[in-house]
């Protein structure tokens, strides 16, 4: 069975500070990992993903993820946070079945 | 090209009724999933369905929860006889073929129960 851990319910940054969201996941197969992202009143959109390849990558707005095995875990980071960076990050694991196991979300907030 | 659509974006139920909420895939679209969340938790599998058929159910509570997607129209997450643990946002992705992930969410469904 996978199972996913975001440590940090809240995370408060000024904006253009770096920040990293923390994504921990544990599973007995291969894995296939995802960052959502969930603007107020809004759906969940994809971030970025992992499926095989290069263990680091990249969204298109600056984020991006490495994979690393030997830790289980799969960190969010961004040198420099804007104002509309803040948002609902969720983190997501997939053992190659057709659904996904949620984190609880982490509450990114940039202060300006 | 549309997104997936979810109706209503609100539904407010008193126990014991039913609901109904809907979910219009992208457009190519013949896989359907639904998730739920709870406040304060994260999103959880439900169902999982192609047109006309039931592939995954197994995050499906047993009893009032059911969902099909039939061949013409939405697909429908039906929930009898609501109680107020049933209140969570009820959100459906949609992909062109079965994947592991990383399909698109529509905006979900806020079901409050009074």
């Amino acid at each position: 069975a996978q199972s996913v851990t975001q440590l940090d319910s809240q995370v408060p940054v000024f904006e253009e500070a770096p920040v990293e969201l923390r994504c921990n996941y544990s599973s007995s197969v291969s894995v296939y990992l995802f960052w959502y992202v969930q603007y107020p009143n809004q759906g969940l959109q994809l971030l970025l993903k992992y499926l095989s390849g290069s263990t680091l990558v990249k969204s298109i707005n600056g984020f991006e993820a490495e994979f690393n095995k030997s830790q289980t875990s799969f960190h969010l980071r961004k040198p420099s946070v804007h104002i509309s960076d803040t948002a609902e990050y969720f983190c997501a694991v997939s053992g190659g079945a057709n659904n996904l196991f949620f984190g609880t979300g982490t509450r990114l907030t940039v202060i300006p | 090209n549309a997104g997936v659509m979810q109706n209503p974006r609100h539904l407010v139920r008193r126990r014991g009724q039913e609901a109904r909420l809907r979910c219009s895939p992208m457009k190519g679209h013949s896989h359907v999933y639904w998730y739920r969340q709870l406040p304060e938790e994260g999103l959880k599998f439900m169902v999982y369905l192609q047109k006309e058929n039931i592939i995954d159910e197994s995050g499906m509570p047993k009893e009032r929860f059911s969902a099909e997607f039939p061949k013409e129209g939405p697909s429908i997450l039906r929930i009898q006889q609501v109680v107020r643990g049933d209140s969570a946002a009820y959100f459906c992705a949609s992909s062109p073929f079965e994947q592991a992930g990383g399909y698109t969410f529509g905006s979900g469904t806020r079901l409050t129960v009074v």
